[in-house]
């Protein structure tokens, strides 16, 4: 069965600083892995994924991520913070070998960028 | 594109009522699923299709029914309400399963 681990609950970090938010999969097969945000009152909306290729995919309002596959790790970045990205995040993964079962997201992370 | 679309934004009602939250989507997408959120649990899967007339259960499957007779629409219905179903509700669809998933703006539910 693909589970997902969102292990911090909140993250706070200064506006202009760097920011990680992290992410640990498990599956049988092959990964495929996806970011998500959600602003208050809305629906989530898509960051970023990971098919295959290069490990370091890059995303929308620039955030990037870092697949590992040695550490079953999918952490999320950002260089530089703005007040704006404060947001609750969803890493999600499906599993190749599971057929057409759907996403499955872990139980998100609330960023809050600080002024 | 209106994308996915949901209603009602909002829901009032009581225990053992029943009601349909409709779910469309104009993407010609062949997955639809719906997940409810809950604090501190994430997004749950309820039901997902894969295509017209396929369907099957996700992780709290317990109380909903869907069907999916044409593309674009993805109905959950509730059968008899409970309290344990106040939750905010999310239908999403996606060309595949290789493909992100598209979401809708969400029905707030609440059951008294």
């Amino acid at each position: 069965a693909q589970s997902v681990a969102q292990p911090e609950d909140q993250v706070n970090v200064a506006e202009g600083n760097p920011l990680t938010v992290k992410c640990t999969y498990s599956v049988s097969g092959n990964p495929y892995l996806f970011w998500y945000v959600q602003y208050p009152n809305r629906g989530l909306q898509f960051l970023l994924k990971y098919i295959t290729g290069d490990n370091l995919v890059k995303g929308s309002y620039g955030f990037e991520a870092e697949f590992n596959k040695s550490q079953t790790s999918f952490h999320l970045k950002k260089p530089s913070a703005l007040v704006s990205d404060s947001a609750l995040y969803f890493c999600a993964v499906r599993d190749l070998a599971s057929g057409n079962t759907p996403l499955v997201f872990g139980k998100g992370t609330r960023l809050s960028v600080i002024a | 594109n209106a994308g996915v679309t949901q209603t009602p934004k909002f829901q009032v009602l009581k225990t053992g009522q029943s009601m349909t939250l409709q779910c469309a989507q104009d993407m010609n997408h062949e997955y639809m699923s719906w997940y409810r959120q809950d604090p501190g649990m994430g997004l749950r899967l309820i039901h997902y299709s894969v295509g017209a007339g396929i369907t099957d259960q996700g992780e709290v499957p317990n109380g909903y029914n869907v069907s999916r007779s044409t593309t674009e629409d993805f109905p959950l219905r509730l059968l008899s309400a409970a309290p344990s179903q106040t939750s905010v509700y999310f239908c999403a669809s996606s060309y595949s399963g290789l493909n992100e998933q598209f979401f809708g703006p969400g029905t707030r539910l609440t059951v008294l």
